[in-house]
């Protein structure tokens, strides 16, 4: 089975630009997160969706970040307008939770580089 | 609220020789306790979990963790280190009243030594 897919890998762009993060859960899964990592703050949840319902975006830095989940396949994280600081690699991660299967499951990431 | 404590930010091992990466967590109802690992480059990897019964329980790659409840600890362990296993450990836990978010520990660096 596919795992969780992440597009792009790599995105570079200038301060100013809007910026769209895409993910693909394992299909089945109920449950989506948005990461970010970066060396000075370590791994930090940006927001979680259970059956595609945002249920905590208390992580979301500010205004400038939105994610939706249209349906249960796809999930967009977007930036707008993007400043250097956004410079982190983004995980998506999915979990099917359910008694016994909490764990969760990450793509490999898109890093993204802020000019 | 839940928290994770990796104490070592890096842990220096031998190949060959057992190796203990420490996880201390804090919740306030029954734990659900996670090892992650992250090779460069790539995203965190599942290794194992603990959710109830047997504390000794045994992951991928040849890897375990036992689940201390007095001592609030779930360390990862592996008898006999790899060059390979030099990589980035991540210890999570989900209080299982509290949703279904992993709060992770700031991970801990191994690096295995030929």
């Amino acid at each position: 089975d596919a795992g969780v897919i992440q597009s792009p890998r790599h995105e570079v762009t200038e301060m100013g630009q809007e910026v769209t993060l895409r993910c693909k859960p394992i299909s089945g899964h109920n449950s989506l997160f948005w990461y970010r990592q970066t060396m000075m703050r370590g791994l930090e949840l940006l927001i979680y969706f259970n059956n595609n319902v945002p249920i905590d975006d208390s992580g979301m830095p500010e205004d400038r970040f939105s994610a939706k989940m249209p349906n249960a396949s796809f999930s967009t994280l977007k930036i707008q307008p993007s400043e250097p600081r956004d410079s982190a690699v983004y995980f998506c991660a999915s979990s099917l939770d359910s008694p016994g299967n909490y764990e969760q499951y990450f793509g490999p990431g898109t890093r993204l580089t802020v000019t | 609220a839940q928290s994770v404590a990796q104490p070592e930010d890096q842990v220096n091992v031998a190949e060959g020789n057992p190796l203990t990466v420490k996880c201390t967590y804090s919740v306030s109802g029954n734990p659900y306790l996670f090892w992650y690992v992250q090779y460069p480059n790539r995203g965190l990897q599942f290794l194992l979990k603990y959710i109830t019964g047997d504390n000794l329980v045994k992951g991928s790659y040849g890897f375990e963790a036992e689940f201390n409840k007095s001592q609030t600890s779930f360390h990862l362990k592996k008898p006999s280190a790899l060059v390979s296993d030099s990589a980035l450990y991540f210890c999570a836990v989900r209080d299982h009243n509290a949703g279904n978010m992993l709060t992770f520990g700031g991970g801990t660096r191994l690096m295995v030594k030929p």
